[in-house]
């Protein structure tokens, strides 16, 4: 079964750089899994924040960025701001209309 | 502007079946590559990806929980239907259903979310 990991928690000062990460229990995430990442505040619907790697959804600000770093998934926020402070989705695309959640992260900005 | 609507029973019993719709508009699930899928997140818990329904009724479902799902869609009527059967009390959680754009591979709009409780 395909496990995809990311920190449970991270924090950062405000106006400081974090970059969080997705990874896959067996294997590299490459392209073909077409991250993406999703924000949310608990009790509320995730916000599509980031997909295909590194689009930025429509209205999200450009602190946020995707990439692959190395063998995993990355969201990077520069500048972070006190407003930024949720929960991280990543989810993967593995193929054959199969996708997989990551557990999450909560961001503290402080 | 696109949106979903999830709605279904908020208490359901233990090895009952758990029937969910969601129903949408400002999009077609006529449109080549479109799909609706459904997404659950236990309390406190991570989001779980169960199933998706393509435009041309071709079903994808989580391989842990395939035995148990069963999504199909009304496209007349804009609604997609989730059944969960022998349900039990790891299936409490918020349910989402979300909307796949064509040649994308991430979920653009949700839906925002029921709440259902087994108990």
């Amino acid at each position: 079964q395909t496990v995809v990991t990311q920190e449970p928690s991270f924090s950062v000062s405000p106006g400081g750089t974090v970059t969080l990460t997705c990874a896959l229990s067996s294997g590299s995430v490459s392209t073909s899994h077409s991250p993406s990442w999703y924000q949310q505040t608990p009790g509320q619907a995730p916000r599509t924040l980031i997909y295909n790697i590194n689009t930025r959804s429509s209205g999200v600000p450009d602190r946020f960025s995707g990439s692959i770093l190395g063998d995993k998934a990355a969201l990077t926020i520069t500048g972070a701001q006190a407003e930024d402070e949720f929960d991280y989705h990543c989810m993967l695309y593995m193929g054959r209309g199969i996708w997989v959640f990551g557990g999450g992260t909560k961001l503290t900005v402080l | 502007q696109i949106t979903l609507k999830e709605s279904g029973p908020a208490l359901v019993q233990p090895t009952q079946t758990l029937t969910l719709t969601c129903t949408f508009s400002g999009f077609s699930l006529n449109t080549g590559g479109v799909g609706v899928g459904w997404i659950r997140q236990p309390p406190g818990k991570a989001l779980e990806w169960l199933a998706l329904i393509y435009w041309d009724g071709d079903p994808r479902y989580s391989p842990s929980l395939k035995n148990r799902l069963t999504i199909t869609k009304d496209t007349s009527a804009n609604h997609v239907v989730l059944t969960l059967t022998n349900v039990g009390p790891d299936d409490t959680g918020t349910y989402y259903c979300a909307h796949r754009e064509a040649a994308t591979a991430h979920f653009q709009d949700w839906g925002q979310g029921t709440l259902v409780t087994v108990s």
